[in-house]
């Protein structure tokens, strides 16, 4: 049972350049979480998921897409990178959005945009 | 709207000491409240959590928290702190109602450093 897995674990990306961070989670959850974490601000919620299909912005969604065919898969899209888009990107997952749950964590990708 | 504070960017105490990382919550409807921590270069691991009933929870590590609803509060607390034990830690909150329903919301994190 690998939990949350996220790949890339580092990337450096040029300014306009897309990319997907890949997330997985082998625990039969429903929901699926995108946050990003920038120093000293806590965690932001970027897109969120209820189950395959289904999708919703976060706080911060701008610049980010999001799908989620499966419920096993949660790719995160960064379409024309920008250096504002430098931060460390966590995928999380629940069994429900019920708000007791506890979420589950992925290691993290950090992206840095030049 | 959801909120967390965490007033404090950094606590440090001796190793053998207690420690306590403060934590206050805005919340419209009821809180679940939840701590996690994050060592250096990994993600978030679940402490504890508090839903309803009993206003101490006991969590992993040794760690406790106490929910005073009156001051909105839910500190983290150790009786005596470990070296291992220094790592950033978040205060989470959501709520049992609202268009929010189920969303974490997070503090900013405090770190903790305990020196030998």
């Amino acid at each position: 049972n690998a939990g949350v897995t996220q790949t890339p674990k580092f990337r450096i990306l040029k300014i306009g350049q897309s990319m997907t961070l890949q997330c997985t989670q082998d625990m039969n959850h429903n929901y699926m979480y995108w946050y990003r974490q920038d120093p000293g601000m806590g965690l932001k919620l970027i897109y969120y998921s209820v189950g395959a299909g289904i999708t919703d912005k976060g706080e911060v969604p701008n610049g980010y897409n999001v799908s989620r065919s499966t419920t096993e898969d949660f790719p995160l899209r960064l379409e024309l990178a920008a250096p504002s888009q430098t931060s460390v990107y966590f995928c999380a997952s629940s069994t429900t959005g019920r708000g007791f749950y506890e979420q589950y964590f992925g290691p993290g990708t950090r992206l840095t945009v030049t | 709207a959801q909120s967390v504070a965490q007033p404090e960017d950094q606590v440090n105490v001796a190793e053998g000491n207690p420690l306590t990382v403060k934590c206050t919550y805005s919340v419209s409807g009821n809180p679940y409240l939840f701590w996690y921590v994050q060592y250096p270069n990994r993600g978030l691991q679940f402490l504890l959590k508090y839903i309803t009933g009993d206003n101490l929870v006991k969590g992993s590590y040794g760690f406790e928290a106490e929910f005073n609803k009156s001051q909105t509060s839910f500190h983290l607390k150790k009786p005596s702190a470990l070296v291992s034990d220094s790592a950033l830690y978040f205060c989470a909150v959501s709520s049992d109602r609202g268009s929010t329903l189920g969303r974490l919301y997070f503090g900013r994190g405090t770190q903790l450093t305990v020196w030998p």
